[in-house]
């Protein structure tokens, strides 16, 4: 139990063009989601909140527009980069919060997508 | 945000039991401690997850004292698998939003 999926699994784009990453929780329901992202032999740092229903809520110095989460349903939220350049290569990373065990703060994360701006 | 603090890397041999201390002195009182294990290029994998005193599974153990501003992960008997970065997270504390800040993590060598 407790699986998340990332789609796809990595991309190369273009510069100047939108990316979407999808996160599925695919055995249970995650009311709230994480992005995140990972530089090369760094640490995760948390990018936004995905709440279903409801506007995301950023980290500081993440911009929103640049970021955009969309929280459609109780499995799925999805993450575009728009407009992207080469600083915004990087891996990114969901995870989602069991709605089940909301007293705990656990959350299981995905495989992590790797994005590659040339 | 509660913080965390963690030795930045470890080294062991195959078959030694490892134990990796975390330091949490601003652990709230609602808050869990998580270890997490990643590989390069993978997402975290949850270990190990407790609130107080000892928990053990199938793959790990977490000791967590009395006064909760710490907890040691041990990992019996290690593999060149076993070789990752693991963190230590505890809640922010603020009120089950949920979030998990990221501190360094300790990178785990095992030699053979």
């Amino acid at each position: 139990g407790a699986v998340v999926s990332q789609h796809p699994s990595r991309v190369i784009c273009k510069s100047g063009t939108s990316v979407k990453i999808e996160c599925r929780s695919l055995d249970f329901q995650a009311t709230t989601m994480f992005w995140y992202r990972q530089f090369p032999k760094k640490s995760l740092m948390l990018m936004a909140t995905s709440n279903e229903g409801s506007k995301a809520t950023y980290e500081q110095g993440v911009e929103k527009d640049k970021f955009l989460i969309n929280h459609a349903s109780l499995t799925l939220s999805t993450l575009t980069v728009t407009s992207a350049h080469p600083e915004d290569s990087s891996f990114y990373i969901c995870s989602a919060r069991d709605n089940s065990r909301t007293s705990t703060d656990t959350q299981y994360f995905g495989p992590g997508t790797r994005l590659t701006v040339l | 945000l509660a913080k965390t603090t963690q030795p930045i890397s470890m080294d062991s041999y195959e078959g030694q039991e490892v134990n990796i201390t975390c330091s949490h002195n601003n652990i709230a009182t609602n808050d869990y401690i998580t270890w997490y294990q990643q590989f390069p290029s993978q997402g975290p994998r949850f270990i190990i997850q407790g609130y107080k005193t000892k928990v053990t599974n199938e793959v790990a153990s977490l000791f967590i004292p009395a006064d909760r501003k710490s907890s040691t992960l041990s990992l019996p008997r290690v593999s060149l698998s076993d070789t990752a970065v693991y963190y230590c997270l505890v809640g922010d504390g603020s009120g089950n939003t949920g979030k998990l800040i990221f501190g360094q993590g300790t990178t785990l060598q095992v030699k053979p």
